[in-house]
This record gives C-alpha cells, structure tokens and sequence, in this order.
C-alpha cells in the first residue's frame, strides 16, 4: 500500500523558512516523480513544484520560483520542500503527492501537512 | 501559464440525478486532463485520468471525455458518497494548473 506522510507543518511566522518533509513507502520511490501540491483554507488545489526520479529535473510553478526548492533523498525514501521567506499567501496545506508512471496525473496522495504564516 | 475553467462553480443536485462538470482550458491540451475528487476534511483522489480513463477502483458511474480546450465529467447516477468538490487539472508541459473547483452538494 503506498503511503506518503508529510511533517514539519507549523507556525512560522513571515519571513521565515520551513522544510517540509515526506516519508514514502509501499512502493519505489526512485521510480517516480514526486510532487507537492498545496491548498489554501477554504480555497482550490495549486500545484507548486516537483521533481524527477533522480532529481535532475525540477519544475515550479511561476509564482513560488526562487522562494520554494524541491528535492529528495532516494535512500531515504524521502521527499523535501524547503519553503523561505513565508508570506502570509503561504499559508496552505501541503500535500505530497506520487505522480503516476506515465507522470501524467497526481495518482496517490498523502494527509497534508498545514503550514500557518502569522505574526 | 495554461488557464483551466471548470462551471458551474457549485450546483445541487439529488441522489439519482446524471450531473456533468465541464472544463476548459485557455489553450489546447490535447488529453492531457485529469479529474480528481476531494472530499471535506480529505486529500484529493484521481478519478479520471488523460481525459477518459477510469482511474483504478473508481466506480465505473464516474466518465470523462474531451480533447483540445473542453472537458467533460460526467457522474450518471449520484450517490450520497459523491458530494464533494471535483477539480479538474492539466498536466501539459511542465507547469501544471488546476481549476477552480465545481461543488456538489445535495438538493
């Protein structure tokens, strides 16, 4: 069963930084790309970023571009979105997401993980 | 950036009711269309992917259709599992964008 487990949500306040991080499993995660995706309170599904198998291909969506960094850790199984200085239109649940094998769709997503930028 | 249009933004419906939920895209994206459901509280789930294919273990009530600019989800029999918000989204190119979100709510 695929499971993907977001962490390092929180309160930050803006200007800050976070690193939000996914735990993969029940699948190989070198075989895929991977995606985040977040959702403001009460509002619709923006796509922000993801990355190739092996990392040598990144792509974001043009409003984050230079703000948020996408990476991953094959050996580890894990997913990364290093987010700076944090505006309060940040505020969002993130999700992390495994593209289908044609990278066509976002097939399998996890919980979310929320992330609130308030002073 | 390629602009995805869905309508209505909200519509009630009732059990049984055929419900349809269009998308458009502000430019051509051949099949490269996906249709997902969230439900409150819940991640999103693929529904329908590359336009019209059923995505695995999704009742076979839900249907797509379309290329080029304009979409089509269909749900032919609603059941009370199926009020939800559905966003349709694109996957061309590498930048990709989701609609605005259609509501489906009980009448």
């Amino acid at each position: 069963e695929v499971q993907l487990v977001e962490s390092g949500g929180g309160l930050v306040q803006p200007g800050g930084s976070l690193r939000l991080s996914c735990a993969a499993s029940g699948f190989t995660f070198s075989s895929y790309w991977m995606s985040w995706v977040r959702q403001a309170p009460g509002k619709g599904l923006e796509w922000v970023a993801n990355i190739k198998q092996d990392g040598s291909e990144k792509y974001y969506v043009d409003s984050v571009k230079g703000r948020l960094t996408i990476s991953r850790d094959n050996a580890k199984n894990s997913l990364y979105l290093q987010v700076n200085s944090l505006r309060a239109e940040d505020t969002a649940v993130y999700y992390c997401v495994r593209e289908a094998r044609e990278r066509l769709s976002l097939a399998d997503w996890g919980q979310g993980t929320l992330v609130t930028v308030s002073s | 950036d390629i602009q995805m249009t869905q309508s209505p933004s909200s519509l009630s419906a009732s059990v049984g009711d055929r419900v349809t939920i269009t998308c458009r895209a502000s430019q051509s994206i051949s099949t490269y269309l996906n249709w997902y459901q969230q439900r409150p509280g819940k991640a999103p789930k693929l529904l329908i992917y590359t336009a019209s294919s059923l995505q695995s273990g999704v009742p076979s009530r839900f249907s797509g259709s379309g290329s080029g600019t304009d979409f089509t989800l269909t749900i032919s029999s609603l059941q009370a599992e199926d009020f939800a918000t559905y966003y349709c989204q694109q996957s061309y190119g590498n930048s990709w964008t989701f609609g605005q979100g259609t509501k489906v709510e009980i009448k």
